[in-house]
């Protein structure tokens, strides 16, 4: 069975640091591009970042380019995306998802971490 | 960049058809993916590369994508489909995902 399960939300201030991580289990993690999107509260779905199988491409959406950094570690089946300058309007859950194949749909995701950014 | 619509709510009695549409410019060129997703949950795929159903997904979801449109379709609508649904393309102009703003589903 396929299972993303994220971890590292929490409360941080603005222009805090803070660094998500998704362990991943149930599938070949190293063979797949992964993702993380966003949704703030009351909100819809925003891409955040994506990472080939082999972290030769990475891509960010624009609101986030300059201060996240996504990355992977394929020994150990596991996801992360450092955030950094954070601001109160990346204050969403963060879901951790699996490309069926590169560059198109998601057929998995986990559960989610919420991150709020507030004084 | 590259702009999804999707018109904000739609609302269907049971057991009638709702139709969810995905604008985007010259969307029929690209494969467009369905996401559901209900309150406190992960969104859910519901079709993927215009038309497919991932497996576990009822017939009763349908997709199609031509020209500047793209379009959902729930037949035999029931009350367990009400839920939020979000189109999504890859951009390769500029390398970005793109999700639609949403339509929430009412079943009346």
């Amino acid at each position: 069975e396929v299972q993303l399960v994220e971890s590292g939300g929490g409360l941080v201030k603005p222009g805090g640091s803070l660094r998500l991580s998704c362990a991943a289990s149930g599938f070949s993690f190293s063979t797949y591009s992964m993702n993380w999107v966003r949704q703030a509260p009351g909100k819809g779905l925003e891409w955040v970042s994506s990472i080939s199988s082999g972290s030769g491409y990475v891509y960010y959406a624009d609101s986030v380019k300059g201060r996240f950094t996504i990355s992977r570690d394929n020994a150990k089946n596991s996801l992360y995306l450092q955030m950094s300058s954070l601001r109160a309007e990346d204050t969403a859950v963060y879901y951790c998802a699996r490309e069926r194949i590169t560059r198109a749909d998601i057929d998995y995701w986990g559960q989610g971490t919420l991150v709020t950014v507030s004084s | 960049s590259y702009v999804l619509a999707q018109p904000p709510s739609v609302s269907v009695a049971p057991g009638q058809t709702a139709r969810i549409t995905c604008g985007g410019k010259n969307i029929g060129r690209k494969s467009v993916h369905w996401y559901q997703q209900k309150p406190g949950q992960a969104p859910v795929l519901v079709v993927y590369d215009d038309s497919d159903r991932p497996s576990g997904i009822p017939e009763r979801f349908s997709g199609s994508n031509s020209g500047n449109t793209a379009s959902l379709t729930i037949s035999r609508v029931e009350a367990g489909d009400e839920a939020d649904y979000y189109c999504h393309v890859w951009d390769s102009t500029s390398d970005h995902y793109v999700f639609g703003s949403g339509t929430k589903v009412t079943v009346l």
